[in-house]
């Protein structure tokens, strides 16, 4: 089976940074992914990173160690829109490539 | 493109009720995803199609059936709801399970309250 742990709750002030980290244990390893879920809606796709390193999009990156088994995602220039739910999936042979969903962590964005 | 659509939004059965929770997708995706999420338990995957005919189970199957006759179509099907069954249901796609095409597509879920 696969273990995926991120912290349940984070809060932040506007305008700030915040790194969202995701730790994981797996065999097969076979990429990492976060989605973004705001209340009461569907999850939408954030970052797909399968080699270690950073990956940017505008205010928002993530970063892979698979020797670590370790991710982040970090939000820079925090608005208050990004007030979400962020989940960690992995995807590993062991489960068919279906990406395993860890909790998710709830931010919230506060003035 | 319409994308992942799910039917009905919200929906309360009495406890013994049975109803199909409908999910179809467009983007003509060979895989096929049905989650359900609990308050602070992340997403939990109930049943998972590979293609027209061939589903399995995923983490968390009791109380539920599938089928899938088409690409497109994807129901879920609760024979006698029990007020464990209280929770949203998401129904989501992918193209495969390879890579970036793991990338899964959501539709907007249904909230099921049993009672």
């Amino acid at each position: 089976g696969q273990n995926i742990d991120q912290p349940t709750e984070m809060t932040a002030t506007e305008g700030a940074i915040v790194q969202i980290n995701c730790t994981y244990q797996t065999s097969g390893f076979n990429g990492l992914f976060w989605y973004q879920q705001h209340a009461g809606e569907a999850p939408t796709f954030l970052f797909y990173n399968v080699l270690d390193g950073l990956e940017e999009k505008g205010r928002f990156s993530s970063f892979l160690s698979r020797s670590k088994g370790y991710s982040y995602l970090l939000l820079k220039e925090l608005q208050m829109k990004d007030s979400a739910s962020y989940l960690c999936a992995v995807s590993a042979s062991g489960g068919s490539y279906i990406p395993t969903f860890g909790r998710g962590t709830s931010l919230i964005v506060h003035p | 493109n319409a994308g992942v659509t799910q039917t009905p939004k919200f929906r309360i059965l009495k406890i013994g009720q049975s109803m199909t929770l409908q999910c179809a997708q467009d983007m003509n995706h060979n895989y096929m995803y049905w989650y359900r999420q609990d308050p602070g338990m992340g997403l939990k995957l109930i049943y998972y199609s590979v293609g027209a005919g061939i589903t399995d189970k995923g983490e968390v199957p009791n109380g539920y059936n599938v089928s899938r006759s088409t690409t497109e179509d994807f129901p879920l099907r609760l024979e006698l709801a029990a007020p464990s069954q209280t929770s949203v249901y998401f129904c989501a796609s992918s193209y495969g399970t390879s890579g970036a095409y793991n990338e899964q597509f959501f539709g907007p879920g249904t909230r099921l309250t049993v009672l």
